[in-house]
């Protein structure tokens, strides 16, 4: 069946631009995961949802920073006032029950430059 | 882990040879850990995960040993592969919403 889905897989945006970066988790999957993954380095959590409710955003690093997922589906992650410091990949996870179940499914990432 | 930046530590072995990857946490709180593999353009694939109240674990062609007394993880790939040349990241997660990932060690796998 089908995993789940990035878009756009590659975004450029001045700085000063507001972006939207979709998530399609897989089907009737619970959990949805959004990481930060800067070059080189391992992936950093930025926020959880369960269904449509968003049970953890410690990881966002600043009030530019908000994800939703309205109806427990496609998760949206929108970044206002792009600085150069967000240019990274972001990655979405999804996995079948709640957070303890470890195995995430990740999608491949938008690549974002900020420029 | 620490960051190593664009200089992720790296192994190369032969082709056929068995490679061994580790990993260094440091909560003693944790108690599932995670290995995923990277491959370039790709999203991070799980390999396979191993409980607290365990040290070893076996999947195919893959097994993970768990120290908690020195808070080590290791990954064991046997009759490594070209196909398994990639990012490997080790991870720990306390129970909670949160995976802590590690910096990541790249396998080059030489035919």
């Amino acid at each position: 069946g089908a995993g789940v889905s990035q878009s756009p897989r590659y975004k450029v945006a001045k700085r000063g631009q507001d972006v939207a970066l979709r998530c399609d988790p897989i089907s009737g999957h619970v959990s949805l995961f959004w990481y930060q993954q800067a070059l080189g380095q391992g992936p950093e959590f930025l926020t959880y949802f369960q269904n449509e409710a968003q049970l953890d955003k410690s990881g966002l690093p600043s009030d530019r920073f908000f994800a939703e997922r309205p109806e427990g589906s496609v998760s949206t992650l929108k970044i206002q006032r792009t600085q150069q410091e967000d240019s990274a990949v972001y990655l979405c996870a999804s996995s079948v029950t709640g957070a303890l179940s470890h195995e995430q499914y990740f999608g491949p990432g938008t690549r974002l430059t900020v420029t | 882990g620490e960051s190593v930046g664009l200089h992720l530590p790296t192994l190369s072995v032969q082709e056929g040879d068995n490679s061994i990857i580790n990993c260094a946490y440091s909560n003693s709180a944790s108690d599932y850990f995670i290995w995923y593999k990277q491959e370039s353009g790709k999203g991070p694939q799980f390999i396979i995960d191993i409980r607290s109240n365990m040290d070893k674990r076996q999947g195919q062609r893959v097994t993970v040993l768990l120290n908690k007394t020195v808070k080590h993880l290791s990954l064991q790939i046997a009759a490594t592969q070209p196909g398994d040349s990639a990012v490997y990241f080790c991870a720990e997660n306390t129970g909670g919403f949160k995976t802590i990932f590690g910096a990541g060690t790249r396998l080059f796998v030489k035919a």
